[in-house]
């Protein structure tokens, strides 16, 4: 268990729905990650957000948004689904900006 | 930018032989590098990482990679695989001046077979 947890665990919804993933990051960590896992794609790297504020995109669609809240959780919200939303979305968290990121058990996302 | 090759989609092993797994990386600054593990139906797990020093890294479970600047590699070794080491393992790379995200290799599975 790292520590990190991830909320739902399942989630299965329809094209052009939006819905929300959520992460509490371990106990003292101000960092914290987005990852979406497909077949297609592998692992990429979709948002980093340190203390509230974002540091880095990566390869995040417009439809999708996050933010970390000031008790350091962070929301991922995807909208307009498509087809081929549907994959593992990770949250990591971090101590801070260089320490190494513990991973949350994921959660599926199926768009039917 | 960064690129991270892993050459084996699938390596198959016997129980109690050795295995390697291999990683390449491309950056165009210095990285940092990791390996994960990702059991079925779980999150991922590091294994170990190389941030400076020693180019032989000890990670768990009785996992070390070791460091090649010149022929850019991080590869995995184990002298003695497990069934229960029998997962999805992804080499990763971070760039050391900013700390930020990580680039993630296509991932090898390793399938240990009694």
């Amino acid at each position: 268990d790292s520590g990190v947890t991830q909320t739902p665990k399942h989630l299965i919804t329809a094209t052009g729905q939006r819905v929300t993933l959520r992460c509490s990051p371990r106990s003292g960590d101000l960092s914290v990650y987005w990852y979406q896992q497909s077949l297609d794609q592998g692992l990429q790297f979709l948002i980093h957000y340190y203390n509230g504020e974002e540091r880095a995109k990566g390869n995040i669609l417009e439809r999708f948004s996050a933010q970390q809240f000031p008790d350091l959780h962070s929301e991922l919200n995807l909208s307009s689904l498509e087809l081929g939303d549907s994959a593992l979305y990770f949250c990591a968290s971090s101590v801070d900006r260089v320490d190494t990121q513990y991973f949350g058990p994921g959660t599926r996302l199926t768009v039917l | 930018a960064q690129s991270v090759t892993q050459l084996d989609s699938q390596v198959p092993v016997f129980e109690e032989a050795p295995v390697e797994l291999r990683c390449n990386y491309s950056s165009s600054v210095s990285v940092y590098l990791f390996w994960y593990v990702q059991y079925p139906n779980q999150g991922l797990q590091l294994l170990l990482k190389y941030l400076s020093g020693s180019t032989l890294v000890k990670g768990i479970n009785g996992f070390e990679a070791e460091f090649n600047k010149s022929q850019t590699s991080f590869h995995l070794r184990k002298p003695s695989v497990h069934i229960s080491d029998t997962a999805e393992y992804f080499c990763a790379t971070e760039p050391n001046n900013a700390g930020n995200m990580l680039t993630f290799g296509g991932g090898t599975r390793l399938m240990v077979k009694p």
